[in-house]
């Protein structure tokens, strides 16, 4: 099992370019997050999913969208990067089990000039 | 509100014991999980509580109070990597949505 694996790994963008983060879990799991990690403060949510076809708003929504076609992939994207969105991005998926840890991805550094 | 509070840096001896505080205020609980994440890398499990009291597994223990709404993480036996940040995080009721801290980190000196 390859685990939870986040596409690309590095990027920078110029601000008003658009991207998709893609995130791909190979552990069937229902639920899946996208969460962003800031010096000082813990990982916030962005969006998550608790099944396919299925996406809701965490708390730092805005400025990113997701979709979730595939139960095994949970993609985020940025329509008009902005520089507040320079982080470091974590996908985590878990099952819907309760008691179970967040499984996460390696994370993806996203720099926004 | 919801708001986690723990110790933004610490610092021990190779070969000692130090333990990390965590206080929280959630509105619903589902469980207390602690995490470490070195630098540059993905916070990996360590732990999880979700009844009062300690739970051991290796040289890690973590402790769980519900109503007091604080827990913590004792490392035993300090080795130079365990030199990470550690994050405390609790799962609200419904189990869908999980509140980090903002994380310890922990310098381990020789």
């Amino acid at each position: 099992n390859a685990g939870v694996t986040q596409t690309p790994k590095f990027r920078v963008l110029k601000t008003g370019q658009s991207m998709t983060l893609l995130c791909a879990q190979d552990m069937n799991h229902e639920y899946m997050y996208w969460y962003r990690q800031d010096p000082g403060m813990g990982l916030r949510l962005i969006h998550y999913s608790v099944g396919e076809g299925t996406t809701a708003k965490g708390e730092v929504p805005d400025g990113y969208n997701v979709s979730r076609l595939k139960k095994q992939n949970f993609l985020l994207g940025l329509e008009s990067a902005a520089p507040s969105q320079t982080s470091v991005y974590f996908c985590a998926s878990t099952p819907r089990r309760g008691g179970e840890t967040q499984y996460f991805g390696p994370g993806t550094r996203l720099l926004v000039l | 509100g919801q708001n986690i509070d723990q110790p933004t840096e610490m610092t021990a001896t190779e070969g000692a014991i130090v333990q990390i505080n965590c206080t929280y205020q959630t509105s619903g609980f589902n469980g207390l999980f602690w995490y470490q994440q070195h630098a540059g890398e993905a916070p990996t499990f360590l732990s999880y509580n979700v009844l009062d009291g300690l739970e051991e597994k290796g040289r890690f223990s973590s402790f769980l109070s519900r109503s007091k709404g604080y827990s913590y993480l004792l490392l035993k036996e300090l080795q130079m990597k365990d030199s990470a940040s550690y994050l405390c995080a609790v799962r609200r009721s419904g189990g869908f949505k999980t509140i980090f801290g903002a994380g310890t980190r922990l310098f381990v000196k020789a």
